[in-house]
């Protein structure tokens, strides 16, 4: 089976940077996404890595190590708008479903 | 392209009775997914179709859980009869398939807005 380990919530201030960290086990390993959930509302997605390394888009940026099982979500310039919960994701198999880590909370305050 | 429509957004039930949540997945993708999400344990795989034939229906929770997809526009999932641990929101996904072996695709899946589920 695969599971997941991230932080259950972060407080960040506004125009600071943040950064959730996810741990994974899986049997299979075919690439680590980043999703995003503001209450209420489904998750959007956001990023993925199927390689070591950094993956750029505007202020957020996603990390991975494949020897490390370690991969993180960096947001930068922090905006109130950023407020929400941020979930990492795996699937094992090129065709599988996704598996949900529980989800970080993020509260920007000003 | 109107996105994965969901409906209801919101019911509410009494324990015992038959609840029938729906979904049209966005036309030309042949992959759908319900997941649970609650407090306690996130967002939970319930059962996936690959071109309308259930893959995997292991995180069904009981026999009380059943799915369909009848065409590759529309799915149902269907509690019968509810019970109040069975309150939670109930999502539907879906994406174009990734194929068996090998896909530089993300595997980008695309949410409905959820039927919120509350059963008394």
């Amino acid at each position: 089976g695969q599971s997941l380990e991230q932080p259950s919530e972060v407080t960040a201030v506004e125009g600071a940077i943040v950064q959730i960290n996810c741990t994974y086990q899986t049997s299979g390993f075919y690439g680590l996404s980043w999703y995003q959930q503001h209450d209420g509302g489904a998750p959007t997605f956001l990023s993925y890595n199927a390689l070591d390394g950094l993956e750029e888009t505007g202020r957020f940026s996603s990390f991975l190590s494949r020897s490390d099982s370690y991969g993180y979500l960096l947001l930068q310039e922090l905006q109130m708008k950023d407020s929400a919960s941020y979930f990492c994701a795996v699937r094992d198999q090129g065709n599988t479903p996704l598996v949900f880590g529980k989800g970080t909370r993020l509260s920007v305050i000003a | 392209d109107a996105g994965v429509i969901q409906s209801p957004r919101h019911e509410v039930t009494e324990m015992g009775q038959e609840v029938t949540l729906r979904c049209k997945p966005i036309s030309g993708h042949n992959s759908l997914f319900w997941y649970r999400q609650t407090m306690m344990r996130g967002l939970e795989l319930l059962i996936y179709f690959n071109n309308n034939v259930p893959i995997d229906d292991s995180g069904m929770p009981e026999d009380r859980f059943s799915a369909k997809m009848p065409n590759a526009s529309f799915s149902t999932l269907k509690i019968q009869p509810s019970e109040p641990r069975d309150s939670a929101v109930y999502f539907c996904a879906s994406r174009p398939s990734l194929g068996t072996s090998g896909s530089t695709s993300t595997g980008e899946l695309f949410f409905g807005e959820g039927s919120r589920l509350t059963v008394l």
